[in-house]
């Protein structure tokens, strides 16, 4: 069984701290990463994409990607009220199509 | 123009009625997905197109019915639905299917309630 697993939250910050998103998958072969954003009753909205171990950063946002470990991280710097959203991480397994986890909810409070 | 439109954008109908759902892009994507998600859960993929030809069919019960006319195009035909199907039905798009760098744009979605 392939797997995105993901705290379902929520994860509660104050405005302007760092929130840290974590994602691990199962299936080693995996290539391809992906973070979404979705607010309630929205569809979801891609913010990132990575492929390769190591950082990618755009903005206040930070993906983080360890294959050895299987593991992939988002981090939203300087956190505001408007990124209030579930994060759903999704993993392109093989040549198959994206596995999605559950999704971590985010609360920054004001 | 990174958008995936669809309509309606909520749709209430009763067991017997027969609907579709529609879905349009132009950013020359040639594979485009049917996903159903249900409340606090991730999407969950129906259907895949790829070059216009159905791909995948996550044994989706019969009364779902994909249909892509042409590569902007992609509708879903609903028949006899039971209030479970109740749902938000996500449409989307890449650049093509089974590739290692799929990027999923989605359109708004339609919120459909079955009474």
């Amino acid at each position: 069984q392939k797997e995105v697993e993901q705290n379902s939250g929520p994860l509660s910050v104050p405005e302007g701290a760092i929130a840290s998103l974590n994602c691990t998958y199962s299936d080693r072969v995996s290539q391809s990463f992906f973070w979404y954003r979705q607010y309630s009753g929205k569809s979801p909205e891609l913010i990132m994409s990575i492929y390769s171990n190591g950082d990618k950063e755009d903005g206040r946002f930070t993906a983080q990607l360890n294959k050895a470990s299987q593991y992939v991280s988002l981090l939203i710097r300087d956190s505001q009220p408007s990124d209030s959203a579930t994060y759903l991480c999704a993993v392109m397994m093989g040549y198959s199509t994206l596995t999605f986890g559950k999704g971590t909810m985010l609360l920054v409070s004001p | 123009d990174t958008e995936v439109t669809q309509t309606p954008k909520h749709l209430v109908m009763g067991m017997t009625n027969k609907k579709s759902l529609k879905c349009e892009q132009h950013m020359g994507h040639r594979a485009m997905y049917w996903y159903k998600q249900k409340a606090k859960k991730p999407p969950e993929l129906m259907f895949v197109y790829s070059y216009e030809k159905l791909s995948i069919n996550e044994s989706v019960p019969s009364r779902f019915s994909p249909e892509c006319p042409n590569s902007s195009l992609l509708n879903l035909h609903l028949h006899a639905l039971q209030p479970e199907d109740s749902a938000l039905y996500l449409c989307a798009s890449s650049l093509q299917s089974g590739s290692q760098a799929e990027k999923l744009f989605f359109g708004s979605g339609t919120q459909l309630s079955v009474l």
